[in-house]
Order: structure tokens, then sequence, then C-alpha cells
């Protein structure tokens, strides 16, 4: 079992529609990031958390650490929106472990 | 300037040649990292510098060989590649090792 997991693998949607991606860890961590990346390859940091909620625009992330889950929210999204979503975990200051990363499609 | 910057943007090269990829960063970040990625998995991580001296090396192969001859630069060189290594190589950089890491652009490159 990987110890970043994401849920869903993939996920299309359509244009408007609110967005939730989710991933699972099992291991303590230091911090939580949140990654997008597009076709092409460029990856874009979006949060990193140790706790509570971030937002950024029409972005929110949430973590629960107790649960050892967190949350990455989309409201009202856009086609731009499609890409790829990774959750990555760092324990202290150690390499990030990637989840598989959430495929999002959105259509007009 | 508040971003990660690689080159080349695309390299082909034998398995006999001799390349460097290179990555830059101005934002006065102390740790820099080179990651691989292959096609629809999430990156992996290769090698982590830290006040420019090398701190995690991921038991990558030798013919992988990275220098960081300042705190903005970064290179990777490559020698003697297999078709197996074409893959997407990102760099990254951080204000530490504890901190929020910013990704370059990528190169991508192909073994022939």
């Amino acid at each position: 079992k990987n110890e970043v997991e994401q849920s869903p693998q993939n996920l299309t949607a359509q244009e408007g529609e609110f967005i939730t991606i989710n991933c699972s860890y099992s291991v303590g961590i230091s911090a939580l990031h949140w990654l997008q990346q597009h076709p092409g390859g460029g990856i874009v940091s979006l949060f990193m958390l140790s706790s509570g909620k971030k937002k950024h625009g029409r972005l929110i992330a949430t973590i629960n650490i107790q649960e050892k889950h967190s949350s990455l929210h989309i409201t009202a999204s856009h086609p731009r929106d499609s890409a790829v979503y990774i959750c990555a975990v760092r324990k202290g200051a150690q390499k990030l472990v990637f989840g598989q990363g959430t495929r999002l499609t959105i259509n007009p | 300037d508040t971003e990660v910057t690689q080159t080349p943007k695309h390299l082909v090269m034998g398995m006999t040649n001799k390349k460097s990829l290179k990555c830059e960063q101005h934002m006065g970040h102390r740790a820099m990292y080179w990651y691989k990625q292959k096609a629809k998995k999430p990156p992996e991580l290769m090698f982590v510098y830290s006040y420019e001296k090398l701190s995690i090396n991921e038991s990558v192969p030798s013919r992988f060989s990275p220098e960081c001859p300042n705190s903005s630069l970064l290179n990777l060189h490559l020698h003697a590649l297999q078709p197996e290594d074409s893959a997407l190589y990102l760099c990254a950089s951080s204000r530490s090792m504890f901190d929020e890491q910013f990704f370059g652009p990528g190169t991508r490159l192909t073994v022939l």
C-alpha cells in the first residue's frame, strides 16, 4: 500500500461543478503539499499545509491531522482547471512522498 | 524573480553522448532538487542539494552526475544513458529543505 493515496484517480466534470479531490496518508508528516501539473510538464505548487485550511481564489485545501486526510476543493470549475493534481507529504526534512495523482477533466 | 528556469526544454541524445541539464533560480533558495518523471507517474526524487552540498542521493546510477556550482545554479550531467532514462527531468528549489518547493518547467529528455 502506498504511503499516500489519492482518490479518485480520474475525474470528469462539467464546467461550474464543485470538485473535491481526496488524499489520505499513513505516516506522520510535517507538511502536505498540493501540486498541479498541466499537460506538457510544469508543476505548480498550489498549497503547503500543516494544519487547518487555506484558500486561494477558487481553490480551497483542508487537512485533518488526526484523520491523516486532506482535501482539495475547486469551486466554479473551469476547463482551464483540467490538469493532474498531486498530493505530496513531507516527513521532517526528508523527501516529498507523492501520491499517484488525480487526472481532472472539466468539459465546457 | 520568482521562477525556476530549466534549459534546454527538449533534449535528444544518443547513448554515447555527454550532455548537461541546467537549472537556475534567483529567489535566494538554499535547497535545490532534481526529479525524474515518467509518463503518467508522479515525480521521483533523484538528488537534493542543501547549501550547495549534496544532501540526498536516492541511489541514482552514476551515469547521472549532479553539480551545484553556486547557490543559484544546479546542473545534471548525463553520460552513457539508456533509452529507459527517457523522461521529464524536473528541477525544484525551496528556501530550505523544510519549505515549499517551486518547480521548473522541466526538460523532456529522449535517449535513442
